[in-house]
């Protein structure tokens, strides 16, 4: 059983502050790592699929970074705003064709 | 991208009953994945559904419990059998993409008195 690990499990945050969360897995399988958000009553949405040790990727305000050596992820929320309250999940591919995720970063941003 | 249509979005269940949940995607796919999120846990996949073949269980799943329908390459049912308490959650499907993504429905989250 993979074990993938995010921190904090919550986190309460005010409207332009920027805030970041972790995502640990095994490295020793790593295949792809994925971030989706998931706001309430939606459905889970892609934010970023990574493969590439030392990878960066950027969607507006949000980034994350990838170390396949040391088996993290960050993700960066830049100027948070009450639109971003949403949970961030994290999801480790080990080269099969499913996915492991973590129980996710409850994120609430307060106007 | 896809787009998937999940029903019910949320039902309210007795104890000892059964309740099947839809899935319908608005293109062919060949795997379409059934995910259960229990409060607290993880977003755990139950099965994959193969469309001409029986479904592919996770460990802890087990078809008697959750079987699962794919007549065609557009659409999947999944059905909690026999439900208790436990089985209250939400649960989701989902299709990937080429890119390795996965797109999901918006859920269904039952309560099981």
């Amino acid at each position: 059983i993979l074990n993938v690990e995010q921190s904090p499990q919550s986190l309460h945050v005010q409207e332009g502050d920027s805030t970041n969360f972790t995502c640990s897995f095994p490295s020793s399988n790593f295949y792809a790592l994925h971030w989706y958000r998931w706001e309430t009553a939606k459905s889970p949405e892609a934010l970023f699929v990574m493969t590439l040790n030392g990878d960066e990727k950027k969607k507006g305000r949000i980034s994350a970074t990838l170390n396949t050596k040391e088996g993290y992820s960050y993700l960066y929320i830049k100027g948070s705003q009450p639109e971003d309250s949403a949970t961030y999940l994290c999801a480790l591919n080990s080269g099969y064709s499913t996915l492991t995720f973590g129980k996710g970063t409850m994120l609430l941003v307060s106007p | 991208s896809a787009v998937i249509s999940q029903k019910p979005s949320r039902d309210i269940c007795q104890r000892g009953t059964s309740l099947t949940i839809q899935c319908q995607v608005d293109s062919q796919v060949t795997m379409m994945f059934w995910y259960r999120q229990q409060p607290g846990q993880s977003l755990t996949l139950i099965a994959t559904a193969n469309q001409g073949s029986e479904a592919t269980y996770e460990s802890g799943f087990v078809i008697d419990k959750f079987p699962i329908s794919r007549p065609n390459l557009t659409f999947s049912t999944l059905t909690v059998s026999n439900m208790s308490p436990e089985d209250s959650s939400i649960y989701l499907c989902s299709v990937r993409q080429a890119t390795g993504e996965l797109f999901f429905g918006e859920g269904s989250r039952l309560t099981v008195l």
